[in-house]
């Protein structure tokens, strides 16, 4: 079955540093690929997603590109702001393995901005 | 203008107790899903629902019962609740999934269950 392996965290990073968020998946075919955040004490926000292979999502600043030869979409962001703190998920669906009708999450990664 | 709202936000009960969580999504979407999210942050799927029709049901204890009256309601029963419930528990919607695509989520804020 599908599944998507994030790098641990936590990460702590000053404002304005470089973000890399690591995230990649085992599923054959051609899955649907996507990040969500989760601010404290809330839901979850779609951030980004690829649908497929080379494809680059981007939202507020942070990219991920869908690279089926590395099975990969790591997640990056030029400058962080203190604003996203926040645990990042990285998450699939679909592909010839899996279900259209489920999201596999990875574990999450923490990130922490300090001023 | 709420897209996905739960109630109630917090549940504290008593182990063996029933209780009801309730969703409803004004996005008109037809795929409505139930995921657990554990004290470590971890998210897995608990039911999906398309068109008021079940599709999945991963490995869930028959105490958990959801319930679809319509396309844009989900609420999920819980009977004999046990410590081990205690969690995050998430609604979701989507639009309708084709064969090739696999559209976003959209999730609401939880409902944070504790099981005494």
């Amino acid at each position: 079955g599908n599944s998507v392996t994030q790098m641990e965290g936590p990460v702590t990073l000053s404002e304005e540093a470089f973000l890399t968020i690591n995230c990649t998946y085992t599923a054959t075919g051609y899955p649907s690929l996507f990040w969500y955040v989760q601010y404290p004490g809330e839901g979850l926000q779609l951030l980004l997603k690829a649908t497929k292979a080379d494809d680059k999502g981007s939202n507020k600043g942070f990219e991920a590109t869908y690279r089926k030869e590395t099975t990969s979409f790591h997640l990056e962001k030029g400058s962080v702001q203190v604003s996203d703190s926040a645990v990042y998920f990285c998450a699939l669906s679909g592909g010839s393995g899996g279900s259209n009708y489920k999201l596999t999450f990875g574990k999450g990664t923490l990130l922490t901005v300090n001023p | 203008d709420t897209a996905v709202s739960q109630t109630p936000k917090y549940l504290v009960t008593q182990m063996g107790n029933d209780k009801s969580i309730k969703c409803e999504q004004n996005l008109g979407h037809d795929t409505m899903y139930w995921y657990k999210q554990d004290s470590k942050k971890f998210l897995k799927i608990m039911f999906s629902y398309n068109n008021k029709e079940l599709i999945i049901n991963e490995t869930v204890p028959n105490r958990f019962s959801p319930k679809s009256p319509d396309k844009a309601h989900l609420n999920l029963h819980i009977n004999s609740l046990e410590l081990g419930d205690s969690a995050v528990y998430f609604c979701a919607s989507s639009q309708e999934i084709y064969r090739r695509d696999n559209p976003a989520q959209y999730f609401g804020p939880g409902t944070r269950l504790l099981v005494l």
